[in-house]
C-alpha cells in the first residue's frame, strides 16, 4: 500500500511570492489533514476535510492560506501571498475515516520563505 | 486549556541503553493517546495507540504506558539501537465533536554508538 504522497519535498521562494502543496492520500482513506510544524515544536492542525467538505478549518489563516480537496481524493494548500514566518514544514495525513483512527502522514514539505 | 507537556525535550544515551520519555497531559475529554516517531525529514510514524482503559501497550522494544488517573504517559526504550535517534511526539485525542489531537513539541532522542 502507497504512503501519502506531497510534493513538492522542497520549496524556496521569496516572501511575498504564492506557493502551492500537493498532497496525495492513501487510497480509500476519507479523512485528510493538512498540518504545520515549526522547527522542535510538534504538528498543528491547518484544516481538516471529510471527503470534500472542509470540517475543522478554525486554525487556517484564512486572509493568506487556502485549500481545496477537490473530488474528495487530492488536495491542494497554497499561500498568497508568503511571509517570512510561514517558513517550516506543511505535512498532510490521511486516515481511514475520521479522526478516530489512525492517521498516516506523508513526508512534508519544507518551505523556506527569503 | 487542553495540553500536551513532554519531558525531557532532548535526552542523548549511549547504544544499547534504555530510556523513559514522559508525557503529561491535562486534555478532557480524553479519547486515545498515541505516540509517534518522526524520523529528521520524515513525517511521524505511529508507534502505539492507547485508550482509557489501556495502561500498557508494547511494540517490539517500545513500551508504552498510561495512566488515564494522573494523566500520564510514558515511552520506554529497551535496547536502544542508532536507528532509535528520531523524536518521540506524544500525542491526545481529544474526545468531543471537534475530535482535535493536540500534539507534544516531542522529545528528540540522540543514541550515540
Amino acid at each position: 500500500e502507497a504512503g501519502v504522497v506531497q510534493s513538492p519535498r522542497y520549496k524556496i521562494i521569496e516572501k511575498k511570492q504564492p506557493v502551492a502543496f500537493w498532497c496525495n492520500p492513501i487510497s480509500g482513506h476519507n479523512t485528510l489533514y493538512w498540518y504545520l510544524q515549526n522547527l522542535g515544536q510538534g504538528p498543528e492542525l491547518l484544516i481538516r476535510y471529510e471527503n470534500e467538505e472542509a470540517v475543522d478549518d478554525s486554525q487556517l489563516p484564512k486572509d493568506r492560506f487556502s485549500a481545496e480537496r477537490l473530488k474528495g481524493v487530492d488536495s491542494t494548500l497554497k499561500i498568497q501571498p508568503a511571509e517570512l514566518g510561514d517558513s517550516a514544514v506543511y505535512l498532510c495525513a490521511s486516515s481511514r475515516r475520521g479522526v478516530k483512527d489512525e492517521q498516516f502522514f506523508g513526508p512534508g514539505t519544507r518551505l523556506t520563505v527569503l | 486549556k487542553n495540553q500536551v507537556e513532554q519531558s525531557p525535550q532532548s535526552l542523548i544515551i549511549l547504544e544499547g541503553k534504555n530510556c523513559t520519555l514522559q508525557c503529561n497531559y491535562t486534555v478532557s475529554p480524553f479519547s486515545n493517546l498515541r505516540w509517534y516517531k518522526q524520523d529528521t525529514g520524515r513525517g511521524p510514524v505511529s508507534l502505539t495507540i492507547m485508550t482509557f482503559s489501556e495502561n500498557t501497550k508494547s511494540n517490539g522494544r517500545y513500551t508504552a504506558t498510561l495512566d488515564a488517573d494522573t494523566k500520564q504517559s510514558s515511552l520506554h526504550i529497551t535496547a536502544s539501537q542508532l536507528s532509535d535517534s528520531a523524536s518521540y511526539i506524544c500525542v491526545v485525542n481529544r474526545m468531543d465533536s471537534s475530535y482535535k489531537l493536540i500534539f507534544g513539541s516531542g522529545t528528540r532522542l540522540l543514541v550515540r554508538p
